[in-house]
């Protein structure tokens, strides 16, 4: 069975542009949830989206969304590009049919901002 | 004081020895725990996933989980150097949905 697969694999934008990372779950899986993961903060979870809506979200900004799609793959956006948002932004999906259940890591995007 | 902590490490063993990783958490609504490892510019790899307390196995590796002491461990028997990268914890309250809270991982080590 194929993994997670994220693209693209790496970017690099300047301060003020936006970008849009795409995320395919595993085969079956409908929950999709997107992280960001920096040296200084680690793992932080950005939203969850399972069946074409936004289930949970984290203590990010609103230049952060998402969404899903009718075959579970997703898209995150970050508008208005800061420094500060050169990260891996890693996807990760998950069967969920009774709670939390295991989550599949994909390789991730290093997104890097000038 | 962050929700789940962990020794950031880096944690140095030779080949063969057992290793210990440990997290410790705040939140006592936490109900499901999984431990990940990263190699360096990789995406985590899921190597146990745990709900409550008590004792799993899988091969070289033991997760445990003392919910009264709010601590979780993991174990490697007979360690090896494919074994060095960033070890991550994780944990859900299980109320709804996928929204895990990580620990800053710690990294290991295993030189030959």
């Amino acid at each position: 069975k194929a993994g997670v697969t994220q693209t693209p694999r790496y970017l690099i934008k300047t301060r003020g542009q936006q970008v849009t990372l795409s995320c395919s779950p595993i085969s079956g899986h409908r929950s999709v949830s997107w992280y960001q993961q920096t040296p200084g903060q680690g793992l932080q979870f950005l939203f969850e989206y399972f069946s074409e809506t936004q289930r949970n979200k984290g203590n990010f900004p609103g230049r952060f969304s998402g969404r899903q799609f009718s075959n579970s793959r997703s898209e995150m956006n970050v508008s208005t590009l800061e420094l500060g948002d050169s990260a891996l932004y890693l996807c990760a999906s998950s069967l969920d049919r009774t709670g939390p259940y295991e989550q599949y890591f994909g390789p991730g995007t290093r997104l890097t901002v000038t | 004081q962050k929700e789940v902590e962990q020794d950031p490490g880096p944690l140095s063993v030779p080949e063969g020895a057992i290793v210990s990783l440990n997290c410790t958490y705040s939140n006592s609504a936490f109900q499901y725990f999984m431990w990940y490892r990263q190699y360096s510019r990789k995406g985590p790899e899921l190597l146990m996933y745990t709900y409550s307390s008590g004792n799993k196995e899988d091969g070289r590796f033991t997760a445990q989980v003392d919910k009264s002491s709010k601590y979780i461990s993991l174990f490697i028997r007979d360690s090896q150097p494919s074994d060095s990268a960033t070890y991550l914890c994780a944990m859900n309250e299980g109320s709804y949905g996928q929204n895990f809270v990580f620990g800053p991982g710690t990294r290991l080590s295993v030189l030959p």
